[in-house]
């Protein structure tokens, strides 16, 4: 069952937040972030498990929610290198089972 | 390392031809996958091999078949191409994490292809 991503598109200011949610109707083991930039290929930027919270670079960090299936991507003071499409990519078993399955993007466009 | 490496680039195919994407990898992943990518649809997995000699099929196999008879590389196949296979693919590879649960792929740099 695909994820589904909110909002689907999101235009900012240069040092503006952004958040970008995502949402399963299954149970999740993992959830993923990808960013893809125009005509490039995706690129990975975290992972979750259960109930984590990770970090990852720059000021982007994420959060997962598994009673509610929900993970949320933060991006704050974004910088003009955040523009692309970020998708989330869900797991439902770890391990060799665990294809992700993702959503169909969230596009974002920082502006100076 | 090269990582994931995509050949060709772009292909232009007429209704009912068949052609291969090649799909090589050197960074010694048990896992590789094959997605493509439809404008505004997200990724969408079309085969996958946990190892050489294994393959399975993934959200939407139908007209594309795929071997893995070595751990470096996993061609996919297009039999009697359609329009409908118009798209971007991206093969995919992976070492399974047991620790991070889930496998984090490495893209390759994608192949457009148009079947007219």
């Amino acid at each position: 069952q695909q994820p589904v991503q909110s909002p689907q598109a999101v235009i900012l200011r240069e040092g503006e937040d952004a958040v970008i949610n995502c949402s399963s109707s299954k149970a999740l083991y993992s959830v993923h972030w990808y960013r893809q930039k125009h005509g490039e290929a995706p690129v990975f930027l975290m992972i979750l498990l259960k109930g984590g919270e990770q970090k990852g670079h720059d000021k982007i960090s994420a959060s997962f929610n598994e009673k509610k299936q929900q993970s949320s991507l933060y991006l704050t003071a974004s910088q003009l290198s955040y523009s692309g499409t970020y998708f989330c990519g869900t797991a439902n078993y770890g391990g060799s089972q665990g294809n992700l399955i993702f959503g169909k993007g969230t596009k974002l466009s920082v502006k100076p | 390392n090269a990582g994931v490496t995509q050949t060709p680039k772009f292909r232009i195919l007429k209704i009912g031809q068949s052609m291969t994407l090649q799909c090589a990898q050197d960074m010694n992943h048990n896992y590789m996958y094959w997605y493509r990518q439809d404008p505004g649809m997200g990724l969408k997995l079309i085969y996958y091999s946990v190892g050489a000699g294994i393959t399975d099929k993934g959200e939407v196999p139908n007209g594309y078949n795929v071997s893995r008879s070595t751990t470096e590389d996993f061609p996919l196949r297009l039999e009697l191409a359609a329009p409908s296979q118009t798209s971007v693919y991206f093969c995919a590879s992976s070492n399974s994490d047991r620790l991070r649960g889930a496998n984090v792929l490495t893209f390759g740099a994608g192949s457009r292809l148009t079947v007219l």
